[in-house]
């Protein structure tokens, strides 16, 4: 069964920094590319991030350039991404989501509270 | 990266036919065979219903179906059943080799 667990969501600062991971189970994960979706609270979807399968090419929401950094251990069958000067409007639940053409498996998602 | 555009609400009846319309640019909806559609209940992860404009994954019922004219891609759900009731989000791949969503459609079973 495939399994997508994200972890690492939390209470921040703005402007502080917090690392999201996703655990894959159930697939061969170095054969997938991956993406990072958002949702604020009582709002639509927003893509955040995509990485190949094997980590060489990478794309972002302009919104997120410069600040998200995505990245992936395959070895480790794990998908990170290290976010900095975080904003309040940061404050979502960040999903992990396997898939190119569509995302066919999402994980629970876990959720980031940017306050003072 | 401006998102694609949904109308907010669509509604029907019990056995009716709805469509959603999801209205991007050439940049993106019209460029591509890659729009998708989700599926998401209050409080649970989106769900894939409908991948590169009118496949359906295994296990989706074909009362869901896609389309894309120019650069409006289209979600019909035939034979309305409470348990569509739910928002639903297009997504496009776009020129800038990103991702982007619909603006959301919340769909009410009447």
């Amino acid at each position: 069964e495939v399994q997508l667990v994200e972890s690492g969501g939390g209470l921040v600062q703005p402007g502080g920094s917090l690392r999201l991971s996703c655990a894959a189970s159930g697939f061969t994960f170095s054969n997938y590319e991956m993406n990072w979706v958002r949702q604020a609270p009582g709002k639509g979807l927003e893509w955040v991030s995509y990485i190949s399968s094997s980590g060489s090419s990478i794309y972002y929401a302009d919104s997120m350039k410069g600040r998200f950094t995505i990245s992936r251990d395959n070895a480790k069958n794990s998908l990170y991404l290290q976010m900095s000067s975080l904003r309040d409007e940061d404050t979502a639940v960040y999903y992990c989501a396997r898939g190119y053409s569509g995302f066919v498996y999402w994980g629970q998602g876990t959720l980031v509270t940017v306050s003072s | 990266q401006s998102a694609l555009t949904q109308p907010a609400s669509v509604s029907g009846s019990p056995g009716q036919s709805i469509t959603i319309s999801c209205t991007g640019t050439s940049r993106d909806v019209g460029g591509y065979n890659y729009v998708s559609w989700y599926q998401q209940h209050p409080g649970k992860a989106p769900k894939l219903m409908i991948y590169e404009v009118s496949k359906r994954p295994s296990g989706v019922s074909d009362r869901f179906s896609g389309s894309k004219s120019g650069n409006t891609a289209s979600l019909t759900i035939s034979g309305l059943q409470a348990e569509d009731e739910a928002d639903y989000y297009c997504s496009s791949y776009t020129s800038s080799n990103t991702r982007v969503f619909g603006t959301g459609t919340k769909v009410t079973v009447l």
